[in-house]
């Protein structure tokens, strides 16, 4: 069961604009993770958010959490064509031992 | 350096030759997990591994078995792939860390192709 959905799909920006994406989930949650893939390889843990927090930043990247709406967004500021990746939230519950994974939300950054 | 590695990276086989996709980590994790990886379906998890002799069905495991009998290792093993079982897997691990925050460290993902 897939736990996280990202929206959009697919984004496309240019370097220097800041590129957001969303996850919106279904039940309570223990935290919220998210991740980055490169084209076919492995996925790279980027922050983790917890159940009782509301922000979080790590560099270029702000994550927020609204647990009354059971969603999440990833902020990546003044991007740049290095970002170029697919993002994943993964989120888990108490009950659960390993995340539970979304679709994912392909970003494009145009040099 | 901390890792997980898998073998074999790419792998092309045909239908119902027995086939194993091993999975090791050096940080001494408790937890281990497989997924695959299909275009528009995400991550879905196949089996996971909450330490030696202790492993539990995740949301895909049809047609794949698995087994941990040394903390380190956690192989995934098709008994008789079919062409549906064509994907990109990806073998992970986490530590426990009592209050269930704790990242997952992946590996780099086997291709395997099921003629």
């Amino acid at each position: 069961s897939q736990q996280g959905e990202e929206d959009p799909q697919a984004l496309s920006i240019q370097e220097g604009e800041n590129a957001t994406m969303n996850c919106s989930y279904k039940t309570s949650i223990n935290n919220l993770q998210w991740y980055r893939q490169n084209s076919g390889r492995g996925l790279v843990h980027l922050i983790l958010i917890r159940s009782n927090e509301r922000e979080k930043h790590s560099g270029r990247l702000r994550v927020t959490l609204d647990t009354s709406k059971k969603s999440s967004s990833l902020l990546i500021t003044a991007s740049r064509a290095a970002d170029t990746a697919s993002y994943f939230c993964a989120t888990k519950t108490g009950g659960s031992y390993i995340p539970t994974f979304g679709r994912g939300t392909s970003l494009i950054v145009h040099p | 350096e901390a890792q997980v590695t898998q073998n074999p990276r790419y792998l092309i086989t045909v239908t119902g030759k027995k086939l194993t996709v091993t999975c090791s980590q050096n940080m001494n994790h408790e937890y281990m997990s497989w997924y695959r990886q299909d275009p528009g379906l995400g991550l879905r998890q196949i089996y996971y591994s909450m330490n030696v002799e202790v492993t539990d069905k995740g949301d895909v495991p049809e047609g794949y078995k698995v087994s941990r009998k040394e903390k380190r290792n956690f192989p995934l093993i098709l008994e008789s792939p079919s062409p549906n079982q064509t994907s990109l897997y990806f073998c992970a691990s986490r530590r426990s860390t009592g209050t269930g925050h704790g990242e997952q460290f992946f590996g780099p993902g086997t291709r395997l192709t099921v003629l």
